[in-house]
């Protein structure tokens, strides 16, 4: 069975830094493209960006209202994919999934970027 | 970036209807759709893929057609755990964005 959690949410202030962990078991995660999706309170789903494995060379892509502040990488040794979000603003409040494979979520971890 | 848009964004039904809700892309995207179910307060559920396959393990109610920009999202007989929202997403390119959403409720 494939099971996927996020961990490291939790309230910060604007302007701050958090780093989402993303554990994945029952999976092939070596060569599992990670790709992160955030869900806004009351809102719909928005691709944060995505890592590819190793074999294709661990290229990284982001949304365009993240690049420059978010930074996705992944330890294949741990099964653990990262969200480090830096810079944080209002609007990047959500619940933030990763996402080894399109039918296997986790429950999430909500960030609140609240002063 | 390729512009996902469903229709209706809600819709009230009854359980038994007939249910079809469409999602139109902004520019080709050839079968690189997936379907999703949200129920509330849980994770996104995979319902479909490349357009038209059924994801093991979903209820055969559920189908799915299209290809090039416009598809839809049949649900033949609607029963009391499909009152969800539901997205479409394109998988052709990045960013792969995902529809407004469409509610389905009673």
């Amino acid at each position: 069975e494939v099971q996927v959690v996020e961990s490291g949410g939790g309230l910060v202030k604007p302007g701050g830094s958090l780093r989402l962990s993303c554990v994945v078991s029952g999976y092939t995660f070596s060569s599992a493209w990670m790709t992160w999706v955030r869900q806004a309170p009351g809102k719909g789903l928005e691709w944060v960006g995505r890592i590819k494995g190793k074999t294709d060379g661990e290229t990284t892509e982001y949304a365009a209202p993240v690049k420059g502040r978010f930074i996705i990488s992944r330890d294949d040794s741990k099964n653990t994919a990262f969200l480090q979000m830096n810079s944080l603003k209002t609007e990047d409040t959500a619940v933030y999934y990763c996402i080894p494979h399109w039918a296997y979520w986790g429950q999430g971890t909500l960030v609140t970027v609240s002063s | 970036d390729i512009q996902m848009t469903q229709s209706p964004s809600s819709l009230s039904a009854s359980v038994g209807d007939r249910v079809t809700i469409t999602c139109r892309a902004s520019q080709y995207i050839n079968s690189n759709l997936n379907w999703f179910q949200q129920r509330p307060g849980k994770s996104p559920k995979l319902l479909i893929y490349r357009a038209s396959s059924l994801q093991s393990g979903v209820s055969s109610r559920f189908s799915g057609s299209g290809s090039g920009t416009d598809f839809t999202l049949t649900i033949s007989s609607l029963q009391p755990e499909d009152f969800a929202t539901y997205y479409c997403q394109q998988t052709d390119t990045t960013p792969r964005t995902f529809g407004q959403g469409t509610k389905v409720e009673i």
